[in-house]
Formats: C-alpha cells, structure tokens, sequence
C-alpha cells in the first residue's frame, strides 16, 4: 500500500481550463517531485522540492506551476494546456540526505487534454 | 552525460525466470533501483542495490550490479503472470536525481 497518494486519478481538461492536481505524502518525508510520463519516454522530472523550497525546476513550461504548502502536500496547477500535455503525472516522495534517498510514487494522475 | 538504457520488451513463459538488462552512463552513481509499473498504477519499489555492492538478493529478485561494464540486471525467478508489468531501471546521480530507462514491458505467456 503506497503512501504516496494522488488526487484526480484522472481528469480531462479542455485548453482554456484551469485546474489542479494534489499529492500528500504519509511517510514523514521532507522531499516531493513531479514527474511526468509519456508514452514511449523515459520519465521526466518536472519539479523537485526539499522542506517546501523548491530546488529544481526541469525548464518546465510556465503554463504548469507547482506548489508546496508543506512537507506532505505538493500541488500541480494546470493553466492553457496543450494536448500534447496528456500524460500520466506522477508524484513521488523521498528522505532528502536520507541512507538510500529512494523515491516512493504515488498511483499518478492520467490527464487528458482536449 | 546521464542515460540509461534497456531494452523494450521481454516475452517469457509461467515458470521461466526473466532477466531484465540496464545499462548506465554515470559512473558515481550511488544507488541503482528497479521500480515495477502493472497497467494504470503508478511505480512500485522493486528493490535497489548500493554502488559497493554486486549483487542483492529477496526472495525470487536478484539484482546483479556489474560497476565495471555499468550493467545492472533484474532476475525474476519461476515468473507469474502477475509479474507482467512494466520495469524500470533507475540510477541516482550523484546531484540526487532519479535518472530513469524508458522501461521494459515484461509478458508472461501461460
């Protein structure tokens, strides 16, 4: 049982939409990610956060804007879209300087863009 | 720079082990992961093995680390058909990130 959890599993947003996307982590973990991942492409980091201050921003287009209120919960606000967008998020978590530092994922969110 | 590369598609039958290959571009890796993905779900932890290390058994996985040739390989012993999934292979470079394959679809054939 993860526990990493994510909120839509699955949305379908038209171009001119906006929305959000939620992760909360239940494993005392002080870093959380983005990732995104496409068909037929190896995963892509997109945002990384470490005791809420984000560290690492992939050039990621401005039309995607994260947020981390605190150490569990991480936010992925969705403005203009484009369809090639449509993916799975995929939110993971980790000890940041931890022994092993591994990533744990939450079940991602599959985003359709029209 | 980082890359890591595995094949695409593994096809076995119920019972046969499967070996899964990676290879990797970044010699200071620290840690190496196998991560497991089944239709519609997210990554589930495998296992991992340190960098010192070259070889790590639980129960059927056996993850095998060659640091010389930067080949790491999965062995899943007597496959299901609840092992179909996909598999990813996963170094952390030495800046912390996860730099990860494009992932092998494993099918088990009854």
């Amino acid at each position: 049982e993860t526990g990493v959890t994510q909120t839509p599993r699955h949305l379908v947003m038209g171009m001119t939409n906006k929305k959000s996307l939620k992760c909360e982590q239940h494993l005392g973990h002080n870093a959380m990610y983005w990732y995104k991942q496409s068909a037929k492409k190896p995963l892509e980091l997109m945002f990384v956060y470490n005791f809420k201050e984000q560290t690492e921003n992939n050039s990621v287009p401005s039309r995607f804007s994260p947020e981390c209120p605190n150490s569990s919960h991480l936010f992925l606000h969705l403005h203009t879209l484009q369809p090639e967008d449509s993916a799975l998020y995929l939110c993971a978590s980790s000890q940041w300087a931890g022994v092993e530092e591994t990533q744990y994922f939450g079940p991602g969110t599959r985003l359709l863009v029209l | 720079g980082e890359d890591v590369e595995q094949s695409l598609f593994l096809s076995v039958r119920e019972g046969d082990s499967s070996v899964i290959n990676c290879t990797y571009t970044d010699s200071s890796s620290t840690y190496l992961y196998w991560y497991k993905q089944e239709p519609g779900a997210g990554l589930q932890l495998l296992t991992y093995i340190f960098s010192n290390m070259d070889m790590k058994q639980d129960q059927r996985l056996t993850v095998l680390l060659n640091k010389k040739d930067k080949h790491l390989s999965l062995r899943i012993a007597d496959t299901q058909t609840g092992d179909s999934a996909i598999y990813f292979c996963a170094e952390r470079s030495n800046t912390g990130k996860l730099i990860f394959g494009q992932g092998t679809t494993l099918q088990v054939k009854p």
